[in-house]
């Protein structure tokens, strides 16, 4: 299993340019999520979905859009890209988070520059 | 206010040394606590993950919670310096709820 996979791993953006972020995992999870994490900031969570075709806001949702057409894959889009998301973006999964200890899956990480 | 506060670091330590780690958090609702392990350049891996208050022991790390004083502790037995990483703590108000995460906090372990 590659567990959650997310391309690209390296952007680098203008201003104002628009780009999709992919995440798949291979672990038939229900749940997937996108965080950000900036320095001195943690881990602060973009997006997420509770299943197939659905998507809710996190805490930091806004220059962001998602879409889950397809339970393993979840797409975190920019579509105009200013500096202050230049961040490193981590996809999760989980199983289901009601079910006792859920634990969430994090991918490797995409390394994304607004300049 | 942030609602989980964890010293940034870095930490370094020597190999064999016991090694802790600590958080505190505001919010008394918050039921579950996590600690996230992650090396650099790589995605968070869950480490550690308590109901409540007490201790749970794996191998050579132990997690603590104290919900009367809302401090969330990680002890690592026999440091190594594989152990060398950034460590997160975490937690939520239930089961279903978000995670919400500790910006982290830098360890190293010297040979």
């Amino acid at each position: 299993n590659a567990g959650v996979t997310q391309t690209p791993k390296f952007r680098v953006l203008k201003t104002g340019q628009s780009m999709t972020l992919l995440c798949a995992q291979d672990m038939n999870h229900e749940y997937m999520y996108w965080y950000r994490q900036d320095p001195g900031m943690g881990l602060r969570l973009i997006h997420y979905s509770v299943g197939e075709g659905t998507t809710a806001k996190g805490e930091v949702p806004d220059g962001y859009n998602v879409s889950r057409l397809k339970k393993q894959n979840f797409l975190l889009g920019l579509e105009s890209a200013a500096p202050s998301q230049t961040s490193v973006y981590f996809c999760a999964s989980s199983y289901r988070p009601d079910e006792g200890t859920d634990t969430q899956y994090f991918g490797p990480g995409t390394r994304l520059t607004v300049l | 206010q942030k609602e989980v506060e964890q010293d940034p670091g870095p930490l370094s330590v020597p190999e064999g040394a016991i090694v802790s780690l600590n958080c505190t958090y505001s919010n008394s609702a918050f039921q579950y606590f996590m600690w996230y392990r992650q090396y650099s350049r790589k995605g968070p891996e869950l480490l550690m993950y308590t109901y409540s208050s007490g201790n749970k022991e794996d191998g050579r790390f132990t997690a603590q919670v104290d919900k009367s004083s809302k401090y969330i502790s990680l002890f690592i037995r026999d440091s190594q310096p594989s152990d060398s990483a950034t460590y997160l703590c975490a937690t939520r108000y239930s089961s279903a709820s978000k995670i919400i995460f500790g910006s982290g906090t830098r360890l190293s372990i010297r040979p």
